[in-house]
């Protein structure tokens, strides 16, 4: 079965330039969600979409993070300008509607110097 | 507000020892939890959840919810059992699986 994939992998940019990853869930899972997760911390949901439909992204700061689900299916978050503390291993994940066993990918680790 | 606290960074034990990887949380009404793990070059996949009352991999967890506590036990660790664990909460009424991780606890397995 293939799983949640995740690019790039690694990613290493200057603070104030901008940066873009992409998402593409297990088929057939309606919920998306992106995580954030700082060296020694646990993950930390940044934004859940159901669809194309946002469900959560109280702790998404927007002004500098995007992340959009146009078709439904694969996902892009975007950060613009980024900061030094934005250096994070971002995981997205997906899972049935409703189902809380969530399918990690494999993340893109972010640097920003 | 929710909150899971794991309060050991690593926990160093030989193969063949009891190991016990402690969760504690905070939340008033009625929270389910969760033990996810992530091996070395892995993905973090879910270990078990406490509505199964399952033992996955000879690890169980019993969620206690005077001591507000969900501890992942194992009777003898193996040395395959070394990874990064983490406890998780997400609210019973929730629509899917908005999760609240703890800290996180390496678990080292010597031989």
């Amino acid at each position: 079965e293939a799983g949640v994939a995740q690019s790039p992998r690694y990613k290493i940019i200057e603070k104030r330039q901008s940066v873009a990853f992409w998402c593409n869930p297990i088929s057939g899972h309606a919920t998306l969600y992106w995580y954030q997760q700082i060296l020694g911390q646990g993950p930390k949901l940044l934004i859940q979409f159901q669809n194309n439909g946002v469900v959560d992204d109280s702790q998404l700061p927007k002004d500098r993070f995007s992340a959009e689900r146009l078709k439904g299916v694969d996902s892009t978050l975007k950060i613009q300008p980024a900061k030094l503390e934005d250096s994070a291993v971002y995981l997205c994940a997906s899972s049935l509607v409703g189902s809380k066993k969530l399918f990690f990918g494999s993340g893109t680790q972010l640097s920003v110097l | 507000a929710q909150r899971v606290t794991q309060p050991e960074k690593l926990l160093s034990v030989f193969k063949g020892a009891p190991v016990e990887l402690k969760c504690n949380y905070s939340y008033s009404g009625s929270p389910e939890l969760f033990w996810y793990v992530q091996y070395s070059r892995q993905r973090l996949q879910l270990l078990l959840r406490h509505i199964s009352r399952e033992s996955i991999k000879g690890f169980t967890a019993d969620l206690n919810k005077g001591e507000t506590s969900f501890h992942l036990k194992k009777p003898f660790a193996q040395e395959e059992d070394s990874a990064m664990y983490y406890c998780a909460l997400t609210l019973s009424r929730n629509q899917g699986g908005k999760l609240i991780f703890g800290q996180g606890t390496e678990l080292s397995v010597k031989p």
